[in-house]
């Protein structure tokens, strides 16, 4: 079974300040999605980015991206610049694109503080 | 797009008593999928609906929980005799194949709390 790993329950940045939340998975899938999703206090969880396991090329959206490196099976967020907007629980989350199912197993999340 | 939404957005109920709950998708979606998420861990997967099919549950879903989509729209979640052990909050997520990914996008949830 799948299994993905958040093994930072929290991290601090300072305004401005990069930040790399880390992120492990394991699979034994060659085939699958890869999603970190942010839930900010009391609101629904968002969509951050999205990467495609057989893309080479890290995705990026704006002030943020990831690093994706599937031998190591580790999908690391990197926010640029940051935001007390960014202020949040981030969530890594990993889909299967072979076994037929469309769940979601998400980490246990990394709490973002974003000092002013 | 009004994106998806929950009903109710909290909910205090007394063990034993019975609760439902609705979930609107966002309205070209033929996905949707019910999640839990208890303080401190991350969402763990339920069951979905392929329109009004229901796919997949997880071993999560006891006996005790049953979800419907009878029109392939929205979607309810019914616990029966609750538990204090079913204190958590309800995700419902939709999704559409476009492209492949299958991104779900997520509503507010139902905070349910069993006293």
């Amino acid at each position: 079974a799948q299994t993905v790993t958040q093994s930072q329950p929290e991290m601090s940045v300072q305004e401005a300040e990069t930040v790399t939340l880390s992120c492990t998975y394991d699979t034994s899938e060659s085939d699958y999605y890869l999603f970190w999703y942010k839930q900010p206090p009391s609101r629904q969880m968002i969509l951050v980015i999205r990467q495609e396991a057989y893309k080479q090329q890290n995705a990026t959206e704006n002030r943020f991206s990831v690093n994706f490196q599937k031998a190591a099976k580790s999908f690391s967020l990197k926010i640029s610049d940051s935001q007390l907007g960014d202020a949040a629980m981030y969530f890594c989350a990993y889909r299967s694109s072979t076994s037929g199912t469309y769940k979601y197993i998400f980490g246990t999340g990394t709490r973002l503080k974003v000092l002013a | 797009d009004t994106g998806v939404s929950q009903d109710p957005r909290h909910k205090i109920t007394k063990r034993g008593q019975n609760v439902t709950f609705r979930c609107d998708p966002i309205s070209e979606h033929n996905r949707l999928y019910w999640y839990r998420q208890t303080l401190g861990q991350g969402p763990e997967f339920l069951t979905y609906f392929q329109n009004e099919a229901q796919l997949e549950k997880s071993r999560l879903l006891s006996d005790r929980f049953s979800a419907e989509r009878p029109k392939g729209s929205f979607s309810t979640l019914e616990i029966q005799r609750t538990e204090q052990g079913d204190s958590a909050m309800y995700l419902c997520a939709s999704s559409t194949n476009s492209g492949g990914a299958d991104t779900q996008y997520f509503g507010p949830g139902t905070r349910l709390t069993v006293l």
